[in-house]
């Protein structure tokens, strides 16, 4: 059975520019959560997603949004890109809570 | 954002030593969760502990979850060179806002040259 699969693997974009990241999340699980992670840092929870709703907000600007399809596949989006913006980002999946989540191997950006 | 306090940030290990690493937080949660994190993938789930107090074993890796509830810590017994990588906690909380995970910064686990 496939994990949570993330594509890009990598993405360099530059300053300015507008970035759309996507996660198909395990068969059967219909929470989808997003994660930024800085090097050298633990990750961070961006957005959580159940039912195509959304059902968390981390402390992230506006340009950040997020939404989940019928088929609970999701993207991340990202506006204005700014050079801090640069990390891996990680989406999770779950039956329903953080618990049980799996995540996905990631999403590197780089902007410069 | 907020983060838990994780120590050590580092330490090297030679094969057949015991681990141990923590993690603290000024917040109580309802569950602990310790990851391990290789290069270029997500972090995978070691162990999740419910209740406080509570200890747990999968296989050589033990962890605990502290009796005030704002603290965990994990095991390794008996090392081997596969365990190198780096070691986060996470601590979730129901009723807060929903999958959020609060992941402390890390422990990097590497062998004694």
């Amino acid at each position: 059975d496939a994990g949570v699969t993330q594509s890009p693997t990598h993405l360099i974009k530059t300053r300015g520019q507008h970035v759309t990241l996507r996660c198909s999340p395990i068969s059967g699980h219909k929470s989808v959560s997003w994660y930024q992670q800085v090097l050298g840092q633990g990750p961070q929870f961006i957005f959580q997603y159940y039912e195509k709703e959304e059902r968390g907000r981390g402390n992230f600007p506006d340009r950040f949004s997020a939404r989940q399809f019928p088929n609970y596949s999701s993207e991340l989006n990202v506006n204005a890109l700014l050079l801090g913006d640069s990390a891996l980002y990680l989406c999770a999946s779950s039956l329903r809570g953080a618990e049980g989540y799996t995540f996905g191997s990631g999403t590197r950006l780089t902007v410069v | 954002g907020q983060q838990l306090n994780q120590s050590p940030q580092s330490m090297f290990i030679q094969e057949g030593e015991d681990v141990s690493m923590n993690c603290t937080s000024s917040s109580i949660f309802n569950t602990w969760l310790w990851y391990k994190q290789d290069p270029g993938e997500g972090p995978v789930l070691l162990i999740a502990l419910y209740k406080a107090g509570e200890l747990t074993s999968n296989g050589r890796l033990t962890a605990q979850f502290g009796i005030t509830r704002k603290d965990s810590f994990l095991n390794i017994s008996a090392s081997i060179p596969s365990d190198v990588g780096i070691y986060f906690c996470a601590g979730f909380l129901y009723g807060g806002s929903q999958g959020n995970l609060i992941f402390g910064k890390g422990t990097k686990l590497s062998v004694k040259p």
